[in-house]
């Protein structure tokens, strides 16, 4: 057990809608990651957050949007949803000094029909 | 940019054979490295991590990699498959300050009874 926590584990949804993934990072954590796992992409970082501002931005969609809370927890909102976003989203933190490892979470399958 | 290179999608070994999973890694700077591995349906779990002092690294489960600088490389290996070394295992880097992981794009182990 990483200590990250991840819901739904499972989502399915169609096409156009608009969903939410929460994650509870490890205690103690301030950096929040979230991650697309997909066949043809991989593993791909989508964007961090350090105690409720913003850090990096990678390969995210204009759809997806992201936001840390002051409990700082995460959420990760998708909209207009396409077949292609069904994919594997993890979440992952770490204290956010740069250096060390990520904590994944489980992750959240999400299926586009 | 740091990036990471797995040369196999897919590796097959008998079981008790020699594990051998390449990853060469570039980086404009000394980087953190990682193996992950992730099981059907699970999260990434971490296998073992190169930051600094000793290159030759020991993780979970008879898992050790070496930080070879002169080649760049950071190889995982076992000395003996067992059957439940069946899994997808990841190579990830990490430069020093840069926040995000970068992951490869995966090797696929199967232990051939």
């Amino acid at each position: 057990d990483s200590g990250v926590t991840q819901t739904p584990k499972h989502l399915i949804t169609a096409t156009g809608q608009r969903v939410t993934l929460r994650c509870s990072p490890r205690s103690g954590d301030l950096s929040v990651y979230w991650y697309q796992q997909s066949l043809d992409q991989g593993l791909q970082f989508l964007i961090q957050y350090y105690n409720g501002e913003e850090r990096a931005k990678g390969n995210i969609l204009e759809r997806f949007s992201a936001q840390q809370f002051p409990d700082l927890h995460s959420e990760l909102n998708l909209s207009s949803l396409e077949l292609g976003d069904s994919a594997l989203y993890f979440c992952a933190s770490d204290q956010g000094v740069g250096t060390g490892e990520l904590f994944f979470g489980e992750g959240s399958r999400l299926t586009v029909l | 940019a740091q990036s990471v290179t797995q040369l196999g999608s897919h590796v097959s070994v008998s079981e008790g054979a020699l594990v051998l999973l390449r990853c060469n890694y570039s980086s404009s700077v000394p980087p953190y490295l990682f193996w992950y591995v992730q099981y059907p349906n699970q999260g990434l779990q971490l296998l073992l991590k190169y930051t600094t002092g000793a290159t030759l690294v020991k993780g979970i489960n008879g898992f050790e990699a070496e930080f070879k600088k002169s080649e760049t490389s950071f190889h995982l290996t076992k000395p003996s498959a067992h059957m439940s070394d069946a899994a997808e295992y990841f190579c990830a880097v990490r430069g020093f300050g840069n926040e995000k992981l970068t992951f490869g794009t995966g090797t696929r182990l199967t232990i051939i009874p």
